[in-house]
């Protein structure tokens, strides 16, 4: 029984480069989402997909950040120009459509130097 | 937009003792679900309440939805070490997909 799967665990990088992380998930669930977690703090909505169409976007997700989920399976997550900000955890959850509970991965996290 | 207050922020308890986390939201609460996250890992989840006065139970984890006060409760019966962690509500809106938090409740047993 596999679960949603996030690589990398970790990631540090200096401030300005680019990163992307990638999640897949629960082979049959359509629905993945992307949130990110700061210390102390619960998990922000950045994004979702439902197949291949990303459905939402929150505000937190500048012109930096972009999400991809080419077909349909797994999703990419890159942040250009990476700012001290941008440190987090970046979790990856999907769900199926009806029941839509939604089903978290280990998380990336990212540390900007 | 929907906001959930959780409380209290963080709980030492004697292992074998009982506690309690609530979650209060900000508006009605739709879908109310319950994750625990070990340190600097990923959301496992628990629980998922939708009807007003449902409850449910986990094995010692009985989660409650009071609807008219916009209110769920997280009670654990005789804490185990194995229930240290962070517990965290999430709430999703009418016909909205994505889960909005709590801050989380940081959870420590003490032997």
């Amino acid at each position: 029984d596999t679960g949603v799967s996030q690589d990398p665990r970790h990631k540090i990088t200096k401030r300005g480069q680019n990163v992307t992380f990638r999640c897949d998930p629960i082979s049959e669930h359509n629905r993945l989402y992307w949130y990110r977690q700061t210390l102390g703090q619960g998990p922000e909505f950045l994004t979702y997909f439902q197949n291949e169409a990303q459905l939402e976007k929150s505000r937190l997700l500048s012109d930096r950040f972009s999400a991809e989920r080419p077909k349909g399976s797994f999703s990419t997550l890159e942040i250009q120009r990476t700012e001290q900000g941008d440190s987090a955890m970046y979790l990856c959850a999907s769900s199926l459509v009806n029941p839509d509970t939604q089903y978290f991965g280990p998380g990336t996290r990212l540390t900007v130097l | 937009s929907q906001e959930l207050e959780q409380s209290p922020q963080s709980l030492i308890v004697q292992e074998g003792k009982n506690l309690t986390i609530n979650c209060t939201s900000s508006k009605t609460l739709y879908g109310l679900y319950w994750y625990k996250q070990k340190y600097g890992e990923g959301l496992i989840f628990l629980m998922m309440l939708q009807k007003g006065g449902e409850e449910k139970s986990h094995e010692k984890i009985t989660a409650k939805l009071d609807e008219k006060k916009q209110q769920s409760s997280l009670h654990i019966t005789a804490s185990q070490p194995s229930h240290a962690g962070i517990y965290l509500c999430g709430a999703d809106g009418q016909g909205a997909q994505k889960l909005v938090f709590g801050q989380g409740t940081r959870l420590t047993i003490n032997p």
